[in-house]
């Protein structure tokens, strides 16, 4: 049972357009990260947000946890060609082992020049 | 600089053969996990270790295995490759101590099972 649902799976802008992705849950999680993948390469850790409405922002892209702490999403603002990967969400359980990470499906990004 | 390393990169094998994916990590984690990715399935948990001597079973371990005799590696073993198996592995490790556990992959294993 996939316990984070990531929508959109597959997405292709134009350059210089904006988009967001979301990650969704009926459970609650301790913290809520995301990656960005290229192809042949592992998953690199963009951003963790641990409380419940958290905002952060790196550059052109704005994370945001929900108050509730089951959602997130990914807005990203001008997207370029270089913000082309896959996005993976993961959610940190608050009981059981917190070491333990569950992963989204994952958002397909295509920035097209 | 510290890093996470994967082998082989890319292993093609037969049915029923026995197959180890190397994984050597030099950040001194304590934890360390296999996952494999799967299109429309992102990463699930095969196996993973907290420290030397301890392994447990993710929620796809079965024909999997894992063994840490040390805190550098995690080799993955596929005791009897089947065809469901291919896919590409990657391995992760962290050190959690507080707050969230945040994982450095490594590069990654495809691996086809024919």
């Amino acid at each position: 049972t996939q316990l984070l649902e990531q929508s959109p799976q597959f997405l292709s802008i134009q350059e210089g357009e904006n988009l967001t992705v979301y990650c969704n849950s009926s459970s609650v999680f301790s913290s809520l990260q995301w990656y960005r993948q290229e192809p042949g390469e592992g998953p690199v850790l963009l951003v963790t947000v641990v409380t419940g409405g958290e905002v952060k922002k790196l550059k052109r892209l704005t994370f945001q946890f929900g108050d509730a702490r089951k959602d997130s999403s990914l807005h990203i603002t001008a997207a370029q060609p270089g913000d082309t990967g896959l996005y993976l969400c993961a959610g940190g359980r608050p009981s059981g082992s917190a070491r333990q990470l569950t992963f989204g499906s994952g958002t397909q990004l295509t920035v097209l020049p | 600089d510290a890093e996470i390393t994967q082998s082989p990169r890319h292993k093609i094998t037969e049915t029923g053969r026995q197959v180890t994916l190397a994984c050597h990590q030099t950040w001194n984690h304590n934890n360390m996990f296999w996952y494999r990715q799967d299109l429309g399935h992102g990463l699930r948990l095969i196996h993973y270790s907290y420290g030397v001597h301890d392994t447990n079973k993710g929620e796809v371990s079965d024909g999997y295995s894992v063994s840490r005799s040390n805190t550098e590696d995690l080799p993955l073993t596929l005791e009897s490759a089947a065809s469901s198996q291919t896919s590409v592995y990657f391995c992760a490790s962290s050190d959690w101590g507080t707050g969230a556990n945040v994982l450095t992959f490594g590069a990654g294993s495809r691996l086809t099972v024919l």
